[in-house]
């Protein structure tokens, strides 16, 4: 499957400031999509980026599909607790096989 | 929206024994359904791909005699894993495809000990 590698591994952020977690590939993606498990629970679907360029907007969450589908990126302004998880960002092949990256754990200081 | 029901989500057996995991899709028709594997603070690697009539079809590394995947019909996939060992302990977490994305079960957390 294709590669995909996210930085940071981890994120500890005070609550209330922004923070931003970056998926890279090597190779062309067709399809980008990114998930959040919360501690002890499973994956649950945040957005699907499909286009160059794309950009979308879940309220405090921004994501971004890079102009070359290289690279995404998962942006939310002003940390809640609630925020508080793992983010993956996956690719999805062809076949609907997805790679996920390693995540980024979040923990929100209040 | 379209429900995964995973069954156990949570298991602990003892070492050599064998345990059976039930993925259903329970509004929707599954065709494909995939199998995962996370270990503590790890991500998800895809274990295997179950396929409605036919056989699976397992990533490299993955031991087909040991994780035995059958999808029977097109609302139900398990995963037996067999001779468990310690090692094999993990979060097992199905998927179904409708469409696109793809939707999740709620996960099996498996403990041998």
């Amino acid at each position: 499957g294709q590669q995909v590698m996210q930085i940071p591994q981890y994120q500890h952020v005070q609550e209330g400031e922004d923070f931003t977690t970056y998926c890279n590939s090597s190779t062309t993606l067709s399809n980008i999509q990114w998930y959040k498990q919360r501690p002890g629970g499973h994956p649950v679907f945040l957005i699907q980026l499909v286009k160059s360029g794309e950009v979308k907007k879940q309220k405090r969450l921004t994501f971004q599909f890079g102009e070359a589908k290289k690279n995404s990126s998962l942006h939310i302004t002003a940390t809640q607790t609630t925020d508080v998880g793992t983010y993956f960002c996956a690719a999805r092949s062809n076949d609907y096989k997805l790679s996920f990256g390693a995540g980024t754990t979040v923990t929100v200081r209040a | 929206g379209a429900v995964v029901s995973q069954h156990p989500s949570w298991v602990i057996c003892k070492s050599g024994t064998s345990v059976k995991i039930e993925c259903r899709s329970l509004d929707f028709q599954a065709t494909t359904m995939f199998w995962y594997r996370q270990f503590p603070k790890q991500s998800l690697m895809l274990m295997a791909t179950s396929n409605e009539g036919s056989k699976a079809t397992y990533e490299q590394g993955v031991e087909k005699d040991k994780f035995l995947i059958n999808h029977a019909s097109l609302t139900l996939s398990t995963l037996t894993v067999t001779s468990a060992h310690p090692e094999d302990s993990s979060f097992y977490i199905c998927s179904a495809r409708l469409g696109s994305p793809l939707h999740f079960g709620n996960g099996t957390r498996l403990t041998v000990t």
